[in-house]
């Protein structure tokens, strides 16, 4: 079955690192993108790509970085410069069109 | 620019109870239409879509009718169950431009108590 994949489920972090989340789709969606979302919240954008090579800054982009050198993946990396990190980070993906988007289960990110 | 408004939460029902948790948008052009859900801990999960005006979305006994003349979309459940305890979504299709993209709503808690 075709998905989309975030793993780990858990991520600790200690102050002053970086660390990677890791978002894999096979559902050859052109599009995918990261959000952020704090307990009570809405969903927050972080990066967006809609293309291979090419990703642009969402709403909350400071802090962290993403690549996209293949279709299927696009890692996000929290940066040591992102103040406040601890929170559920969840990536989707879609096609080009009005079908909407798939989410993976997310991740929950936390500082130690 | 495009937006989407839900109604604040938490919602709390009692078992049985009739559902509605009201979405209206503004946006240009002729958006598509999406409430997602999400589980404690999970994901987001597409409940219902609708992709031109008057049409009405469907699934697990919620509806929702695109309504261009109120630009709302409001979900509607006639008979609620505690397992529906979630957060709910209202989503659109962001610009005149077919590129995937989503505008969401804050969400909206409901509750449901046996």
């Amino acid at each position: 079955d075709g998905g989309i994949t975030q793993s780990p489920k858990y991520l600790f972090r200690k102050e002053g690192q970086n660390v990677t989340l890791s978002c894999e789709q096979n559902l050859n969606h052109d599009a995918m993108y990261w959000y952020r979302q704090d307990p009570g919240q809405g969903l927050r954008l972080i990066y967006y790509s809609q293309i291979v090579n090419d990703f642009q800054k969402g709403d909350i982009a400071e802090g962290y970085s993403v690549s996209r050198e293949k279709k299927e993946s696009f890692p996000l990396t929290v940066t040591s410069a992102q103040k406040n990190p601890t929170a559920f980070y969840l990536c989707a993906s879609s096609r080009a069109n009005r079908d909407g988007y798939t989410f993976g289960s997310g991740t929950r990110l936390t500082v130690v | 620019g495009d937006s989407v408004t839900q109604m604040e939460g938490p919602v709390t029902l009692s078992e049985e109870a009739f559902l509605t948790i009201n979405c209206t948008y503004t946006a240009t052009g002729y958006p598509s239409l999406f409430w997602y859900v999400q589980y404690p801990g999970e994901g987001l999960q597409l409940l219902l879509k609708a992709t031109k005006a008057d049409d009405k979305g469907s699934n697990k006994g919620f509806e929702a009718t695109y309504r261009k003349e109120t630009t709302s979309f409001h979900l509607e459940k006639g008979s609620v169950q505690v397992s529906d305890s979630a957060v709910y979504f209202c989503a659109l299709t962001y610009g005149s431009s077919n590129t995937g993209k989503l505008i969401f709503g804050q969400g909206t808690t409901l509750q449901v108590k046996p």
